[in-house]
């Protein structure tokens, strides 16, 4: 079962910044929050990952709660190529735990 | 560089008849998944490959669904025979071996009738 918990779906204006959030209460200390997207007829894009601190790449940026509980994936200024599917992902690093372990995700519509 | 490599992109079959997808991966990668994924929901791993091992496939349905990797590279995944039920995507990924970044390919979207 996937250990993170995410809104079914969610909108944003165009230009505007998308605040994705997710829950993993259960994360262990070894464990990474991943984030992937899947855009309609397409495979799973990996976007970010981060451990506890506060990530950000060309894609997105990432902020992980200091309790590890929560973390929130940010686009600062969505498109509407950005509409797709959200997955946050617990990821143990270790041989047996290097799982990617998708949910359901957030869909994320982006209207103009 | 080329990314992950599905085909077909498409498949219809009838219900009892067999079905093979095959997958090459980006070149260097030693891991190699496949997974299914129903409409509405994430992708669920079937099996995971490092090299021509089958290290994970404790969530393949032995009894219709097999893979191979003979020589480490490409893979093709199995079903005899399909079910109504099988009806899904099938998506493959790979990924330099370890905790590290899967790049998937754009599936095959499998039809049962």
């Amino acid at each position: 079962d996937a250990k993170t918990t995410q809104p079914p779906s969610m909108d944003c204006a165009e230009g505007r910044a998308a605040n994705l959030p997710c829950n993993h209460s259960t994360i262990s200390g070894n464990e990474y929050v991943y984030w992937y997207r899947q855009i309609h007829s397409q495979g799973p894009q990996y976007i970010i990952h981060g451990l506890k601190n506060n990530e950000t790449n060309e894609m997105a940026s990432l902020i992980i709660t200091e309790d590890r509980k929560s973390s929130t994936l940010i686009l600062p200024h969505a498109t509407l190529r950005d509409t797709a599917v959200y997955y946050c992902i617990v990821r143990g690093q270790s041989y047996n735990t290097d799982k990617l372990i998708f949910g359901t995700g957030t869909r994320l519509q982006v209207f103009p | 560089e080329a990314g992950v490599v599905q085909s077909p992109r498409y498949k219809i079959i009838e219900k009892k008849q067999p079905v093979a997808f095959w997958c090459n991966p980006i070149s260097g990668h030693n891991t190699l998944y496949w997974y299914l994924q129903n409409l509405g929901q994430g992708p669920e791993l079937l099996i995971r490959y490092e090299n021509e091992e089958a290290v994970d496939d404790s969530q393949l349905p032995k009894d219709r669904f097999s893979a191979e990797r003979l020589k480490g590279v490409d893979s093709t995944l199995k079903i005899q025979p399909a079910e109504l039920g099988d009806s899904a995507v099938y998506l493959c990924a790979s990924s330099l071996t370890g905790p590290n970044e899967q790049f998937f390919g754009p599936g095959t979207r499998l039809t049962v009738l």
